[in-house]
């Protein structure tokens, strides 16, 4: 049973327009989110966390919003580079818990210019 | 600071086979998590280790297996390799079981044939 859903496996975005990538979970329970971005051959690296006690957090470029009712969040990147192309991994866990962070299955981005 | 180093970067073993993996975490940090990504399939958590102790354990079979050292080094070691197996490795570091973001290595690609 997969708690954290990427249901798009791949998102192609015109240079300089918004990507929107979008995550689903169904533990009610989580209270801490992140995304991470994955180049080939490369490991993940963290971008931008955000907790159940806000809906929205900035950082640059990127922008993540949480709908907790909806058990739902995005990602969106304004305006793309082609150097956002990559693999886009959604994460949750318990921030007070003792838990590992539970990964989606990713989501590809083509940035095309 | 150094970051998560793992070692080998690439691996080839036959069916049968077993392989031991190893990671050493940023230093400060006492949580080390492993992770396998397959196509398709995301990130996989196989289990995590603090202070030496197995704190969490991915659904994987037995013939994966895992412990940390006193300096927070950790490996892990799967036996009587499948084809199945092929994959990429991944580690990651986190302070303590509560600071929920992750830093990763750039992984162990392990190829069964």
């Amino acid at each position: 049973d997969q708690q954290v859903k990427q249901n798009s496996p791949s998102l192609s975005v015109q240079e300089g327009r918004i990507s929107i990538l979008n995550c689903d979970y169904t533990n009610s329970m989580f209270d801490y989110f992140l995304w991470y971005k994955k180049y080939p051959a490369e490991g993940p690296t963290f971008l931008i966390s955000i907790s159940s006690i806000k809906d929205k957090n900035e950082d640059g470029r990127f922008t993540v919003f949480l709908n907790k009712s909806a058990k739902h969040l995005s990602l969106h990147i304004v305006p793309s580079q082609p150097g956002d192309s990559a693999v886009y991994f959604c994460a949750a866990s318990l921030l007070s818990g003792n838990t590992p962070l539970v990964f989606g299955k990713g989501t590809r981005l083509s940035v095309i210019a | 600071k150094a970051g998560v180093t793992q070692t080998p970067r690439y691996l080839i073993k036959t069916r049968g086979q077993q392989v031991t993996l190893s990671c050493s975490p940023i230093s400060g940090h006492r949580s080390v998590s492993w992770y396998q990504q397959t196509p398709g399939q995301g990130l996989q958590f196989l289990f995590e280790y603090f202070s030496e102790t197995q704190r969490n354990k991915g659904n994987f079979p037995g013939r994966f297996s895992g412990r940390q050292f006193s300096n927070s080094r950790s490996e892990m070691n799967v036996s009587t390799l499948e084809l199945g197996d092929s994959a990429l490795y991944l580690c990651a570091s986190r302070q303590g079981l509560t600071n929920t973001e992750a830093f990763f290595g750039q992984g162990t690609r392990l190829t069964v044939v």
